[in-house]
């Protein structure tokens, strides 16, 4: 396993539409984490999945936004009618709750959003 | 709300001598604090951490040191090398690890 991986790693859109990602993470990781990150600004935490129950979600996370972990493996994000505004990196990343890693988070290289 | 603040957006400093990057935070409830380094086109990786039951925490060139009375971190680099130039991001965590807060981040650039 080399890593969380995130699929695609650029994608432009028209504002509008419709715009998916995925995340796989490190493979025995229980917990995965979506963050935003705009210019000049650390990653903003969207929302967690602890196998595939979803946790948490900040109240960044429009109705717009949807996230999901059906089998408790990989995860999507999606947004609808993508807005200027949504335009940002996204980060995917992983975690295992046991062990002395539990605190550490491991990023994906991100899948960066431009809405024309 | 910005619970975790990194007040110097760069720093320069030359090859061979100490970078200190620093970090405040306001929330109390923060018990765990993370350093990541990020590269352009990678994702954050971690470099270092320290739990609030510590008040340093070295890791070869790296030592983080924690005050939890001034809620300041701090990011200690000797010898800094032109490979750590990079960002370098401060976060902040509560035990149940749910929602780390990160800085907005410190561009070092180390100079040969």
């Amino acid at each position: 396993d080399t890593g969380v991986s995130q699929d695609p790693r650029h994608k432009i859109t028209k504002r509008g539409q419709n715009v998916t990602f995925r995340c796989d993470p490190i493979s025995e990781h229980n917990r995965l984490y979506w963050y935003r990150q705009t210019l000049g600004q650390g990653p903003e935490f969207l929302t967690y999945f602890q196998n595939e129950a979803q946790l948490e979600k900040s109240r960044l996370l429009s109705d717009r936004f949807s996230a999901e972990r059906p089998k408790g493996s990989f995860s999507t994000l999606e947004i609808q009618r993508t807005e200027q505004g949504d335009s940002a990196m996204y980060l995917c990343a992983s975690s295992s709750l046991a062990g002395p890693l539990y605190h550490e988070q491991f990023f994906g290289p991100g899948t960066r959003l431009t809405v024309l | 709300d910005q619970q975790v603040k990194q007040n110097s957006p760069s720093l320069s400093v030359q090859e061979g001598r100490i970078s200190i990057l620093n970090c405040d935070y306001t929330n109390s409830m923060f018990d765990y604090f993370l350093w990541y380094k990020k590269y352009p086109a990678e994702g954050p990786t971690f470099l270092i951490s320290i739990s609030s039951i510590k008040d340093k925490n070295e890791d070869g060139r790296f030592t983080v040191f924690l005050n939890k009375s001034a809620k300041h971190l701090s990011l200690h680099i000797v010898p800094s090398q032109p490979g750590d130039s990079a960002v370098y991001f401060c976060a902040a965590s509560r035990d149940n690890n749910n929602d780390m807060r990160f800085g907005a981040g410190t561009r070092l650039t180390v100079k040969p």
